[in-house]
């Protein structure tokens, strides 16, 4: 059972370029997020999905889009990168489904890629 | 607007003491307080968790206390170990936020051997 998976694990892009991030996880989970970590700033809230063709808007959505065409993956993309998305980015995913047991389910973090935009 | 306080940023405690980590919120709806433990190099995993019809929770050597007047909730670490070195993030979510969890900015333990 792999969780969730995310790649690459490094990344260094040149401003101006696009790429994309991938996360997959094979738990079945309805809802996945992507975060992004930078020092002192904690963990903000990019995108979200509750479910295969549902996306949302987080905290933090500039610069980034996302889609969700299966439960499995759930890709970030970077349009144009800026110096400014330099960060580490979290793909996370939980059960879902409106029970209270879903709602107190965990997040499932993967372990990040490290992207830095020069 | 920061909703969740976290405080401090660093801690740092000798090996056997105890370890406390501060949350405050700010709105009254949320009503779900977990917390995270990240390692070098990994993503968060899940700690411990509270709701706010209850003012403690205890898990071996972790401990949430809430305080639901106050609006605020602490992550406590008994007989602290040097394999409790990490950072560690209190969260909140409300019902009414599809399962969104707003995250502090996160406290960096190191516990001294």
């Amino acid at each position: 059972n792999a969780g969730v998976t995310q790649t690459p694990k490094f990344q260094v892009l040149k401003t101006g370029q696009s790429m994309t991030l991938q996360c997959a996880q094979d738990m079945n989970h309805e809802y996945m997020s992507w975060y992004r970590q930078d020092p002192g700033m904690g963990l903000r809230l990019i995108h979200y999905s509750v479910g295969a063709g549902i996306t949302d808007q987080g905290e933090v959505p500039n610069g980034y889009n996302v889609s969700r065409s299966t439960t499995e993956d759930f890709p970030l993309r970077l349009l144009s990168a800026a110096p400014s998305q330099t960060s580490v980015y979290f793909c996370a995913s939980s059960y879902s489904g409106g029970r209270s047991v879903a709602y107190n389910s965990p997040l499932h973090f993967g372990n990040g890629t490290r992207l830095t935009v020069t | 607007q920061q909703q969740v306080k976290q405080s401090p940023q660093s801690l740092i405690v000798q090996k056997g003491g105890i370890s406390i980590i501060n949350c405050a919120y700010e709105n009254t709806a949320f009503d779900y307080f977990p917390w995270y433990q990240q390692f070098p190099g990994k993503g968060p995993a899940l700690l411990i968790a509270i709701r706010p019809d209850v003012s403690e929770k205890k898990e071996g050597r972790f401990t949430i206390s809430f305080n639901k007047s106050a609006k605020q909730f602490s992550l406590h670490i008994m007989d602290s170990q040097p394999g409790d070195s990490a950072t560690y993030f209190c969260a909140a979510k409300s019902g009414g936020s599809n399962y969104k969890l707003t995250f502090g900015k996160g406290t960096l333990l190191t516990v001294n051997p």
